[in-house]
């Protein structure tokens, strides 16, 4: 069954560096999410891109963020410079154009920040 | 907007107990409904899915039937096993525009003892 795949499993990397964390949706899908989870919190929704742009994002997807799909494959979400805040599980999602469809998640990206 | 409430955890039973998660919403429209699950060090999975009123999604012997009339979505499971040991997750997609960000509660972890 066709998965969705990300990239590191695990980041470490010093506050005000950049990062970037990949994901590769499954390949028909046409929609792409970025989540974020905080240890012990919810899961909250980050960014949707859909036919090369952003359709949705939220108050936590500012400036310091952005998404890409360089190659029609890939989909990347950069942070430009990390804080301590940052520190978390991120999930890649996918979903087909389908109604009722749902998303499909790869394994998160533990992201730490030191 | 949109939210999902979902009781507190943790939850521990002993194997082969009767599991009950409650999850109630509030949504404009007419969400589908999700149960996700993420075991130890792993990532998120669909368990089971609901798209309209009264549908029932079944999986791996859990169930969850939607119920507009007390917008709830709880999910149950008649004789857990220690496999079932993980963090559960209900959440809702509204399919009012393309992008159909999930909004998620907060989880609910459940430990069952052999």
């Amino acid at each position: 069954e066709p998965e969705v795949t990300q990239t590191p499993s695990h980041q470490v990397t010093q506050m005000g560096q950049e990062v970037i964390l990949r994901c590769v949706p499954i390949s028909n899908h046409l929609y792409f999410y970025w989540y974020r989870q905080i240890l012990g919190q919810k899961v909250e929704f980050l960014v949707s891109f859909y036919n090369n742009e952003i359709s949705e994002k939220s108050e936590i997807f500012d400036d310091q963020f952005s998404v890409e799909r360089p190659d029609g494959s890939n989909f990347t979400l950069k942070i430009r410079s990390t804080k301590l805040e940052d520190s978390a599980m991120y999930f890649c999602a996918s979903r087909s154009g389908q109604p009722n469809q749902p998303q499909h998640f790869g394994d998160g990206t533990r992201l730490s920040i030191l | 907007g949109d939210s999902v409430t979902q009781m507190e955890g943790p939850v521990t039973l002993s194997e082969e107990a009767f599991l009950t998660i409650n999850c109630t919403y509030t949504a404009t429209g007419y969400p589908s409904l999700f149960w996700y699950v993420q075991y130890p060090g792993e990532g998120l999975q669909l368990l089971l899915k609901a798209t309209k009123a009264d549908d029932k999604g079944s999986n791996k012997g859990f169930e969850a039937t939607y119920r507009k009339e007390t917008t709830s979505f709880h999910l149950e499971k008649g004789s857990v096993q220690v496999s079932d040991s993980a963090v559960y997750f209900c959440a809702l997609m509204n399919n009012a525009g393309n992008n159909r960000k999930l909004i998620w509660g907060l989880g609910t972890s459940l430990a069952v003892n052999p």
